[in-house]
């Protein structure tokens, strides 16, 4: 049974580049939500898509958007990357109506801003 | 403004002794409070969670205690082992706010 997967891994952008990380969940999840964890940080909440529609969304501005497929799977576009936006970033999934608090988290992609 | 803290950023423990993480938050509001672990190269695992209508979860070695009136909760890890040597962020809910995390080392 595949846990959450993210690619890439890793990657090197400059900045006021856009950049797309992808998500696939735990299999039978159909709930995803994104994190971005700071050097020396928890994780905070960017936002969480169900139903392929954004469902609830942190402290993060426009510049984060994402969307969800009809598949369940996930992207999270940055545009006009800046120097702050260096983080890895984590993809977390869990079952609607089994209690979303439980998340099943990925690796994480880890985004340098140069 | 952080509503969950992790004033410990690490904590060294002998092997069999006990651990204990603290976590303070400030919403009233939440509901819910997570643990998750985290080793290197690899995602949060939850570990164990309690909902505030309970004082304390217990799961193995792990136990959790909510201290509604103080908006603290605390894990403990007894016996603790090397394996046991791992970041680990406090969460509440919803949705989830972290903790900045606790870097636990256990010592042979």
């Amino acid at each position: 049974d595949a846990g959450v997967t993210q690619s890439p891994t890793h990657l090197i952008k400059t900045r006021g580049q856009q950049v797309t990380l992808r998500c696939s969940p735990k299999s039978g999840h159909d709930t995803v939500s994104w994190y971005q964890q700071a050097l020396g940080q928890g994780p905070q909440f960017i936002f969480q898509y169900y139903e392929e529609e954004e469902r609830q969304r942190g402290n993060f501005p426009d510049r984060f958007s994402g969307h969800q497929f009809p598949n369940y799977s996930s992207e999270l576009n940055v545009n006009a990357l800046l120097l702050g936006d260096s983080a890895l970033y984590l993809c977390a999934s869990s079952l609607e109506g089994r209690g979303w608090n439980i998340q099943y988290f990925g690796a994480g992609t880890r985004l340098s801003v140069l | 403004d952080q509503q969950v803290k992790q004033n410990s950023p690490s904590l060294s423990v002998q092997e069999g002794r006990i651990s204990i993480l603290n976590c303070d938050y400030t919403n009233s509001m939440f509901d819910y409070f997570l643990w998750y672990k985290k080793y290197p190269a690899e995602g949060p695992t939850f570990l164990i969670s309690i909902s505030s209508i309970k004082d304390k979860n217990e799961d193995g070695r792990f136990t959790v205690f909510l201290n509604k009136s103080a908006k603290h909760l605390s894990l403990h890890i007894v016996p603790s082992q090397p394996g046991d040597s791992a970041v680990y962020f406090c969460a509440a809910s919803m949705p989830l706010s972290f903790g900045a995390g606790t870097t636990v080392t256990v010592r042979a």
